[in-house]
């Protein structure tokens, strides 16, 4: 098993374009969620689905949009990037309300 | 919204030292989890604490949960340079799990 896989790695974007970070997991997880962690704020949720088709706002949403299509994939949306999301990104999956499993994370950068 | 306050927000240590990172919520939690991340890694799962006063050991580990399920503790005895990173603890409310901000722990060879 791969666990959770994320891609960009890295990523810099200019004020205003938009980009999807993409997350997968192989493990048949239904729960999975998107953080964002900045210095000294921790994790904070940013979206989580509880199955497909179904998607909820976390903590800090607004900027953000998420789909949940299949069980595998929950993309993340940036609409117009802010110099305020650049941040490290965190995509995790879990079964029901146990063990999250994190991906390796994204690195974005908005100029 | 459930708060999950963690304290303290960094702590050095020589090595060999212990360490104690302390958590609590302002709501009575389902379970709490607590999570480690090395420099410049991603989280990765430690424990579960479900029950009322529960204690759980890992070697040096020692994870407690208080009796009104409120707040959590992690203890780590006699640490070494492996031990460095931050360590986060999550409390599970419904589908979601809230993170305090994280205890940095630095260990001096």
């Amino acid at each position: 098993n791969a666990g959770v896989t994320q891609t960009p790695k890295f990523q810099v974007l200019k004020t205003g374009q938009s980009m999807t970070l993409q997350c997968a997991q192989d493990m048949n997880h239904e729960y999975m969620s998107w953080y964002r962690q900045d210095p000294g704020m921790g994790l904070r949720l940013i979206h989580y689905s509880v199955g497909a088709g179904i998607t909820d706002q976390g903590e800090v949403p607004n900027g953000y949009n998420v789909s949940r299509s299949t069980t595998e994939d929950f993309p993340l949306r940036l609409l117009s990037a802010a110099p305020s999301q650049t941040s490290v990104y965190f995509c995790a999956s879990s079964r029901g309300g146990e063990t999250q499993y994190f991906g390796p994370g994204t690195r974005l950068l908005v100029l | 919204g459930q708060q999950v306050m963690q304290i303290p927000q960094y702590q050095h240590v020589q090595e060999g030292e212990d360490f104690t990172t302390y958590c609590n919520s302002s709501t009575t939690l389902s379970n709490i989890q607590w999570y480690k991340q090395r420099p410049g890694g991603h989280p990765v799962f430690l424990i579960q604490l479900v029950k009322s006063g529960e204690v759980k050991k890992q070697k040096r580990l020692t994870f407690q949960f208080g009796e009104a399920k409120k707040n959590s503790s992690l203890h780590i005895t006699a640490t070494q340079t492996t031990d460095v990173g931050t360590y986060f603890c999550a409390g599970a409310g419904s589908y979601q799990l809230t993170f305090g901000k994280g205890t940095k722990l630095s260990v001096i060879p």
